[in-house]
């Protein structure tokens, strides 16, 4: 167990709703990382926050938004949902930014869209 | 861009031998960190080991050691005395130093035979 938690573990709606996943970094750690794993693309980096701030942006779609709140946990917004949006999002953190440190994963929201 | 390549979609190994996964990658820059992260069937994503690129010394976590060759671009595992709990998939990852986005490779699929 990272420590990270993912709510919901899967989730199954169809084309063209609005999903909302969450993220609970580990007790202490400030950064909070969005991946994707798909089939078509791998495993894909998506955005970055930092104690609130977005930090960095990867190939994150327009239709997808995310935050950190004051406390530290993040929402990954996905809005009318395609059929590619199917995908493991995992949730990683870290303690801090720019430096080496691990980033431990949380176990992942599976997500299908019919 | 910067590109991580892993050209075995899947190895094989009896239990308590050595084996190699391989990992090219492309970059121009001097500094930058590489690592190496297991999926098991839970899908977690567990980080194996790390490398930063300005160290020669290859990086060593127990049964798992890293060969870097930075001028080759170069970075494979080897995993010794090789256990069923090792099998998995295992994916090659590139972070510039002091930024946090890793790009992932494709993955290796390691089976462990008795």
């Amino acid at each position: 167990d990272s420590g990270v938690t993912q709510t919901p573990k899967h989730l199954i709606t169809a084309t063209g709703q609005r999903v909302t996943l969450r993220c609970s970094p580990r007790s202490g750690d400030l950064s909070v990382y969005w991946y994707q794993q798909s089939l078509d693309q791998g495993l894909q980096f998506l955005i970055q926050y930092y104690n609130g701030e977005e930090r960095a942006k990867g190939n994150i779609l327009e239709r997808f938004s995310a935050q950190q709140f004051p406390d530290l946990h993040s929402e990954l917004n996905l809005s009318s949902l395609e059929l590619g949006d199917s995908a493991l999002y995992f949730c990683a953190s870290s303690v801090a930014t720019g430096v080496l440190n691990e980033q431990y994963f949380g176990p992942g929201t599976r997500l299908t869209v019919t | 861009a910067q590109t991580v390549t892993q050209s075995q979609p899947e190895m094989s190994v009896q239990e308590a031998e050595t084996v190699t996964l391989s990992c090219t990658y492309d970059t121009s820059e001097s500094d930058y960190y590489l690592f190496w992260y297991k999926q098991p069937p839970s899908r977690q994503m567990i980080l194996v080991i790390r490398q930063e690129a300005y160290k020669q010394q290859n990086a060593t976590e127990n049964r798992f050691s890293v060969n870097f060759q930075k001028a080759a671009k170069s970075f494979s595992l080897k995993i010794s005395d090789s256990q069923l709990g090792d099998a998995a998939m295992y994916f090659c990852a590139w972070s510039l130093a002091n930024t946090d986005k890793l790009i992932f490779g494709t993955g290796t699929r390691l089976q462990v035979f008795p």
